[in-house]
């Protein structure tokens, strides 16, 4: 079955950075687009960034444009999350989501499955 | 960016009630690319509804989704006590893939 576990949370300074990361199973990763969801404390649903299944095309929030970097390594099957230049606002439990398409096909789709979340706290 | 607004912010009913939450789009949603989530505390979301009205594996058929254009809706037919939770929909139709603010349907 799909497992999808993430790590690399923890607690940063603002302006600093922190690379998270998505470990894939149960599935041919390459197969498949990948997003990150993150959830502030006490709040919402907020969508972060989808990498398609090719790997080609990166899409992104407009609150971590230029700040974060989605990526992959199919060889391990990992999927990354760089975020520089982090703010307070960034705080949040950042979700990793496979998505819901055909195999190898470039389609747009839902999070159709989730991780556990790893907490990021952005304080000084 | 499209904005979902979800109503009513929160649903209080009873086990066996029905109930009908909402999302309206500020733009029409592209090939109907709507989804519905149900996240219960200290879980993550988990996928209910996609294409507007088609059911995600397992989900019991007391959840359905309809709508098109710019207004969508999930209904459940008859709550289950697990049924108390937080429901979201996302649009993921047009990056940036944006979510509802949330309704949260709790136990009158």
């Amino acid at each position: 079955q799909v497992q999808l576990v993430e790590s690399g949370g923890g607690v940063v300074q603002p302006g600093g950075s922190l690379r998270l990361s998505c470990s894939a199973s149960g599935f041919t990763f390459s197969f498949f687009p990948m997003h990150w969801v993150r959830q502030a404390p006490g709040r919402g649903l907020e969508w972060v960034s989808v990498l398609s299944y090719d790997g080609n095309t990166k899409n992104y929030a407009d609150s971590v444009k230029g700040r974060f970097t989605i990526s992959r390594d199919t060889s391990n099957n990992t999927l990354y999350l760089q975020m520089n230049s982090l703010r307070a606002e960034d705080t949040a439990v950042y979700y990793c989501t496979k998505g819901l398409t055909p195999p190898r096909v470039l389609v747009n789709g839902p999070a159709g499955n989730w991780g556990q979340g790893t907490l990021v706290t952005v304080s000084s | 960016e499209i904005v979902l607004t979800q109503s009513p912010g929160t649903l209080s009913l009873s086990p066996g009630e029905g109930a009908t939450l909402s999302c309206m789009a500020s733009q029409s949603i592209s090939s109907s690319y709507i989804a519905w989530y149900q996240q219960k505390p200290g879980q993550a979301p988990r996928l209910l509804i996609f294409g507007a009205s088609s059911r995600a594996a397992g989900i019991p058929d007391r959840f359905s989704g309809s709508g098109s254009g710019t207004d969508f809706t999930i209904t459940i037919s008859r709550l289950e006590p697990e049924d108390f939770a937080v429901y979201y929909c996302q649009q993921y139709g047009t990056s940036p893939y944006t979510f509802g603010q949330g309704t949260k349907v709790e136990i009158k």
